[in-house]
């Protein structure tokens, strides 16, 4: 099975910094891999899927990049609605989540 | 548009069953399978298999092979998790969603406590 290590599990920022969330896949995952943000008592939202295709909707500040087994969201320049929890989700073989980077405001 | 809508929350005591649902509209039901999801108190979201919607046949992932069952009744587009012999470590907010996780439920809170 495929595990994924995600970095860092908490992060504070200011508004307009720029956020980067890292996950590492244990084998290659040929860049099936997406970004999710859950906010408290929501469903989980897809921001990008395929390492680097922003979903409809989500604001371009949101992007992703990165290749073989290391991968990163980046958020250009953190807002204050971005307070969430980012997962990562590996689909290249079977499916698994990184355990989460919680977000906060400094 | 598309939607996955679940059951309503759940409060159970250790040992009994429980069985929640998932509605799919805005899309033909038995084009795309059923993946779920668990999600704990403060943790982090957990795989727990799938179901063809065309076959009815369920795959679990390794920590619900036992007393979790997946099921359908594809005339009312709809997919059920059902789980059985309830413990507390069930206690989780449990998600439906379509292949690739774009579009999920609103998801279930089940509490397991005597």
């Amino acid at each position: 099975d495929i595990q994924m290590t995600q970095s860092p599990s908490f992060l504070s920022a200011t508004v307009g910094d720029r956020v980067t969330i890292n996950c590492k896949a244990s084998q290659n995952i040929n860049k099936y891999l997406n970004w999710y943000q859950q906010k408290l008592g929501e469903a989980p939202k897809r921001l990008i899927y395929n390492t680097n295709s922003l979903q409809t909707g989500i604001p371009s500040r949101f992007s992703g990049s990165g290749s073989g087994t290391d991968y990163t969201l980046t958020i250009s320049s953190l807002q204050p609605e971005d307070v969430a929890t980012y997962f990562c989700l590996q689909h290249n073989s079977g499916y698994t989540f990184g355990a989460g980077t919680k977000l906060e405001l400094k | 548009q598309i939607q996955l809508v679940q059951s309503g929350p759940e409060l159970k005591k250790p040992g009994e069953s429980l069985k929640i649902s998932c509605k799919a509209s805005g899309y033909t039901f038995t084009d795309y399978a059923m993946q779920w999801v668990k999600q704990a108190p403060g943790k982090g979201l957990q795989y727990m298999g799938w179901i063809n919607t065309q076959t009815g046949k369920p795959t679990y992932a390794d920590d619900f092979k036992e007393r979790f069952v997946f099921s359908l009744e594809t005339s009312a587009s709809t997919a059920y998790l059902q789980i059985n012999n309830l413990k507390n470590e069930d206690t989780a907010t449990y998600f439906c969603a379509r292949p690739k996780f774009h579009y999920w439920g609103q998801g279930v809170m089940v509490t397991v406590s005597s």
